[in-house]
């Protein structure tokens, strides 16, 4: 069956710090990888896509980017956090050419201070 | 870009009452889904409509998809303490691109 990861499921980081969330799923190969964003109370906001290795699409300007080196792993980034970037992250898998639903992890809900 | 917006935001519901949270998309959809997600917790997929007019239900939960499928609705008959949390509708466009457009959500209280 398949499972996604995602750590740390908590983070407090000063403002200027770097970041790196990583996301890795098993059990299913070429993914379709997510990272979404909830402010707190708020809805999903899309931030990264791929459907593939190197393959990367942006939804929103901002300061963080989006890698993914092997195929069921997404890795989230930011050279220098700001304090808008506190919130709840959410990396989710899906299968690609179809029709078929989004499977999230945990979460990671990020502090900036 | 594609937007998707559900009403209302908020409800609160006495236990035992009706609720129905509706989804907008601003572009036609090829399909629909609804997740809810708990307090503290991740999203959780629900179900998918594909088809125009389409219905479904899940014991007290009905969803349907609109005729031109740009809007769906969920409905929930006798709200229980269990149905908290925040629901959202996420919908995949026409054009062939791979994403998922998520809701605004619609956060449900039910008071017992």
């Amino acid at each position: 069956s398949q499972t996604i990861h995602q750590w740390p499921a908590t983070l407090v980081q000063p403002v200027g710090s770097p970041l790196s969330l990583e996301c890795t799923v098993e059990g299913t190969s070429n993914p379709n990888l997510y990272w979404y964003r909830q402010a707190a109370g708020r809805g999903l906001q899309l931030l990264f896509y791929s459907v593939g290795i190197g393959q990367i699409s942006s939804e929103v300007p901002q300061n963080l980017s989006a890698s993914r080196p092997q195929d069921r792993q997404f890795i989230l980034s930011s050279k220098k956090l700001l304090l808008s970037d506190s919130g709840f992250y959410l990396c989710a898998w899906s299968l690609g050419g179809g029709i078929t639903e989004a499977f999230f992890g945990q979460g990671t809900r990020l502090t900036v201070v | 870009g594609q937007q998707v917006m559900q009403i209302p935001q908020y409800q609160h519901v006495q236990e035992g009452e009706d609720f129905t949270t509706y989804c907008n998309s601003s572009t036609t959809l090829s399909n629909i889904q609804w997740y809810k997600q708990r307090p503290g917790g991740h999203p959780v997929f629900l179900i998918q409509l594909v088809k125009s007019g389409e219905v479904k239900k899940q014991k007290r939960l009905t969803f349907q998809f609109g005729e031109a499928k740009k809007n769906s609705s969920l409905h929930i008959t006798a709200t229980q303490t269990t149905d908290v949390g925040t629901y959202f509708c996420a919908g995949r466009n026409s054009g062939g691109y791979q994403k998922v457009t998520f809701g605004t959500g619609t956060k449900l209280q039910v008071i017992p």
